[in-house]
């Protein structure tokens, strides 16, 4: 089974641009969740989508947003970049449903976002 | 927002050395997560825990689900030099569904 991929895997932005960010999730999952990693801050939960619906929401503005199509696959888009928004930011599926395996979460590789 | 606080921040080992690191929290948490992750690449998870008391391995993994549900704790024995990484622990609090990560633990072995 394949797992979660993310594209691109490399993206260097200036401050004001916007970026939209790619993740596929494993096959047959149907959530996956958006998150941010830094040095500083570590890994944070951005959003996590379920069957094109967002789920669960974190606690960043609301420059940060994505969306989730009817194959799973999610996007998620960054508006107006600023510095601070240099990161990893990776994405995880699971199966989203009730039960021991929702709480699973498997990670792509992420995207390595750098802006000047 | 919640916070995971692991412990110790590094660790600087001998390979053949067994090591321990440990995750708290403030909130009690329906399932603890441990995962590992090398440089560039995304978080693999290790190890999943799902009741109070509860002790799976995976291979020279070991981790536990604290009774309190506040906590759980990873070991690995007999470290080899492919141990090398940062290692997480990661849940939801029971209430809600949002995932949090630990602070992480940086493990070094030495050869």
């Amino acid at each position: 089974k394949a797992g979660v991929t993310q594209t691109p895997r490399y993206l260097i932005k200036t401050r004001g641009q916007q970026v939209t960010l790619s993740c596929s999730p494993i096959s047959g999952h149907r959530s996956v969740s958006w998150y941010q990693q830094t040095p500083g801050q570590g890994l944070q939960f951005l959003f996590e989508y379920f069957s094109e619906t967002q789920r669960n929401k974190g606690n960043f503005p609301g420059r940060f947003s994505g969306r989730q199509f009817s194959n799973s696959r999610s996007e998620m888009n960054v508006s107006t970049l600023e510095l601070g928004d240099s990161a990893l930011y990776l994405c995880a599926s699971s199966t989203g449903t009730s039960g021991r395996p929702y709480n699973e979460q498997f990670f792509g590789p992420g995207t390595r976002l750098t802006v000047l | 927002g919640q916070q995971l606080n692991q412990s110790p921040q590094s660790m600087f080992i001998q390979e053949g050395e067994d090591v321990s690191m440990n995750c708290t929290s403030s909130s009690i948490f329906n399932t603890w997560l441990w995962y590992k992750q090398e440089p560039g690449e995304g978080p693999v998870l290790l190890i999943a825990l799902y009741k109070a008391g509860e002790l799976t391995s995976n291979g020279r993994l070991t981790a536990q689900f604290g009774i309190t549900r506040k906590d759980s704790f990873l070991n690995i024995s007999a470290s080899i030099p492919s141990d090398v990484g940062i290692y997480f622990c990661a849940g939801p609090p029971n209430t809600g569904n949002q995932f949090y990560f630990g602070t992480g633990t940086s493990l070094t072995v030495i050869p």
